[in-house]
């Protein structure tokens, strides 16, 4: 595709209920990663993806979180049995190889009630 | 592991006038990728510039400038003619190269206002 595409573009799940964000990086790219954005933050590293392998997962806050690239295009990050905390705007970039720019999708606004 | 200062929260200027925007890192990778991402109020992330840790020249992009001093570990964004457009958060990050960690690191941004 022309640009990162994430869906979806919000989300609102009540807690303890388990969510799984999309991501679609652009044609081609090697590199993958997730972020978390809390306001007025900058983004908070989670994960990275080199093709399909996770090659950096150090960024996930605890065993809720997962992140799955199984042939190496698309991405899902789960989030289970969320909770209230796990509010923020969750960020996918993607670029061509690991040494060029990254760029970013419109990301997905999570709010657990 | 890799570290990003942004010691600026805010910054304001007048239209037209030229702004810097600091940002300094720490890294034991000897090889080393800098960014700087715009992020208007509308939420996108916008990438602006690189620069390399062995380009022996700056970067420039337009109206975009990275002041890249090595031995000082700062990469500063040099905004010349600004414009209400560019109001907006900025944040610079870096990515070692050469190795297995690619891992992206932001800082915590510098929120610029742009004064008519």
């Amino acid at each position: 595709g022309a640009g990162v595409s994430q869906s979806p573009r919000y989300k609102v799940t009540k807690r303890g209920q388990d969510v799984a964000l999309r991501c679609d990086p652009i044609s081609g790219h090697v590199s993958l990663y997730w972020y978390r954005q809390a306001l007025g933050q900058g983004p908070e590293f989670l994960t990275y993806f080199n093709y399909e392998a996770q090659q950096d997962k150090s960024g996930l806050p605890n065993d809720r979180f997962s992140a799955e690239r199984p042939e190496g295009s698309i991405s899902t990050l789960t989030i289970q049995r969320t909770e209230q905390r796990d509010s923020a705007m969750y960020r996918c970039a993607s670029s061509l190889t690991p040494n060029t720019e990254a760029f970013f999708g419109q990301g997905t606004r999570l709010t657990v009630v | 592991a890799q570290k990003i200062t942004q010691t600026q929260p805010g910054m304001f200027v007048q239209e037209k006038e030229a702004v810097t925007l600091d940002c300094t890192y720490d890294t034991s990778d000897p090889s080393y990728g800098l960014f700087w991402y715009k992020q208007p109020s509308s939420g996108e992330m916008i990438f602006l510039i690189y620069q390399g840790s062995y380009d022996q020249q700056n970067a420039t992009e337009g109206r975009y400038s990275l002041n890249f001093q090595k031995a000082r570990k700062s990469a500063n964004l040099v905004i010349s003619a600004s414009q209400l457009g560019d109001s907006a958060m900025y944040f610079c990050a870096m990515r070692p190269t050469g190795g297995s960690n690619y891992k992206l690191t932001f800082g915590k941004g510098t929120l610029l206002t742009v004064n008519p």
